[in-house]
């Protein structure tokens, strides 16, 4: 069975522009979550999705993180226009509905804003 | 409102020593509690969770830790730490019940001395 997966594992991009990040959640876990560790920092909670819903939204930082879930399976994490603060590693996890303690995370995406 | 602390942001110990990862918590409701292990380059995995059934709880790759309520605690051991060990180690906090955010600690990198 695949892993949480996530894209790019690296992204470097200037100041203003724009990023998307895209986690695929294990087949069959309706529950999607994202997070991000600043450096040397606690990994801090972004959002969470039941299927293509927003469930919890709680823990985005600003407008200009936009979270998405189509049709319920990938997800998308855009940036726009990025800002130096949000360098860090975004993580994405997910869970089957019925033990969504149990959270499975991808490798991350490390993103640098210079 | 819950926050985990975890002691040591950086922990060395001899190869067939004992590994001694500390966590401390709060919540304000019965909690679950959860280690995670990131090793280099990978995401993170579900060492072992306590979910409210028996106070020693047993996980992967010969970990333990044991929930202490009367101190807050749930630290993370091992009786012998393998070169394979080497990795970032989290502790995590939920409350109980329906879903609800987890709050992660800063991490404990543990490096193993040969």
């Amino acid at each position: 069975e695949a892993g949480v997966t996530q894209f790019p594992s690296h992204s470097v991009i200037e100041k203003g522009q724009t990023v998307t990040l895209r986690c695929d959640p294990i087949s069959g876990h309706d529950n999607l979550y994202w997070y991000r560790r600043v450096m040397g920092k606690e990994i801090k909670f972004l959002l969470h999705f039941v299927k293509e819903s927003k469930q919890d939204e709680s823990g985005m930082p600003n407008n200009r993180f936009l979270a998405e879930r189509t049709g319920g399976t990938y997800s998308t994490l855009k940036v726009q226009p990025a800002e130096l603060e949000d360098s860090g590693v975004y993580f994405c996890a997910s869970s089957h509905i019925d033990r969504e303690y149990e959270q499975y995370f991808g490798p991350g995406t490390r993103l640098t804003v210079t | 409102a819950q926050s985990v602390t975890q002691l040591g942001s950086h922990v060395s110990v001899s190869e067939g020593a004992l590994v001694l990862l500390r966590c401390n918590y709060s919540s304000s409701v019965p909690p679950y509690l959860f280690w995670y292990v990131q090793y280099p380059n990978q995401g993170l995995q579900l060492l072992l969770k306590y979910t409210s059934a028996a106070t020693l709880v047993k996980g992967i790759n010969g970990f333990e830790a044991e929930f202490k309520k009367s101190e807050t605690s749930f630290h993370l051991t091992k009786p012998s730490a393998h070169m394979s060990d080497a990795a970032e180690y989290f502790c995590a906090v939920r409350a109980s019940g329906g879903y609800q955010k987890v709050t992660f600690g800063t991490g404990t990198k543990l490096q193993v001395i040969p």
